[in-house]
């Protein structure tokens, strides 16, 4: 079935520098959703994106949705210590199926 | 007030047992899940659950059952424990199947020893 890539699986930035995590697949997708979990916690969802192109923007994280709706991104704009977690990807189908990436653990030191 | 909560927080387990997993969202949602995290924080679907009836069954062993008594709850109960079976199991519900936000429980780390 499909899958997506996550890359990279680890990343370690100071305070202040900026991350980006980036989530491929091999077919188009129909949406991308992206969630954080915080170390010890469950994964909150942060926003999904299901058109081509799509840009959207939560205070520092700008989302991305590829024009081909195959790959997307998380960027964080100057990292800050509540930033550490791991972010994933994933997507649904109406089938009732999710499939999440293998996540991006973001550590950031002061 | 929880939206989804689970019991126990944390079960510790000798092989060979048997134990279960209770998982209630009071979100009035359609859709339920189970997720397996696994040391390396790969999250898998294991089971989606639809007004009651099974959706998704992931490939998971048998000796996992899930259980929706009504569509508020979805139980896990697992028989004849193994080492792998070490894992956070998370439930999960959405408002529909084709709804995509995802609203997580906290988790039941799960040790079998």
């Amino acid at each position: 079935g499909q899958q997506v890539m996550q890359i990279p699986q680890y990343q370690h930035v100071q305070e202040g520098e900026d991350f980006t995590t980036y989530c491929n697949s091999s077919t188009t997708l129909s949406n991308i959703q992206w969630y954080k979990q915080r170390p010890g916690g469950h994964p909150v969802f942060l926003i999904q994106l299901v058109k081509s192109g799509e840009v959207k923007k939560q205070k520092r994280l700008t989302f991305q949705f590829g024009e081909a709706k195959k790959n997307s991104s998380l960027h964080i704009t100057a990292t800050q210590t509540t930033d550490v977690g791991t972010y994933f990807c994933g997507y649904n189908t109406n089938a009732g199926k999710s499939t999440f990436g293998d996540g991006t653990t973001l550590t950031v030191k002061p | 007030d929880t939206a989804v909560s689970q019991t126990p927080k944390y079960l510790v387990t000798q092989m060979g047992n048997d134990k279960s997993i209770k998982c209630e969202q009071n979100l009035g949602h359609d859709t339920m899940y189970w997720y397996k995290q696994d040391s390396k924080k790969f999250l898998k679907i294991m089971f989606s659950y639809n007004n009651k009836e099974l959706i998704i069954n992931e490939t998971v062993p048998n000796r996992f059952s899930p259980k929706s008594p009504d569509k508020a709850h979805l139980n896990l109960h697992i028989n004849s424990l193994e080492l792998g079976d070490s894992a956070v199991y998370f439930c999960a519900s959405s408002q529909t199947l084709s709804t995509d936000t995802q609203y997580f429980g906290p988790g039941t780390r799960l040790t079998v020893l």
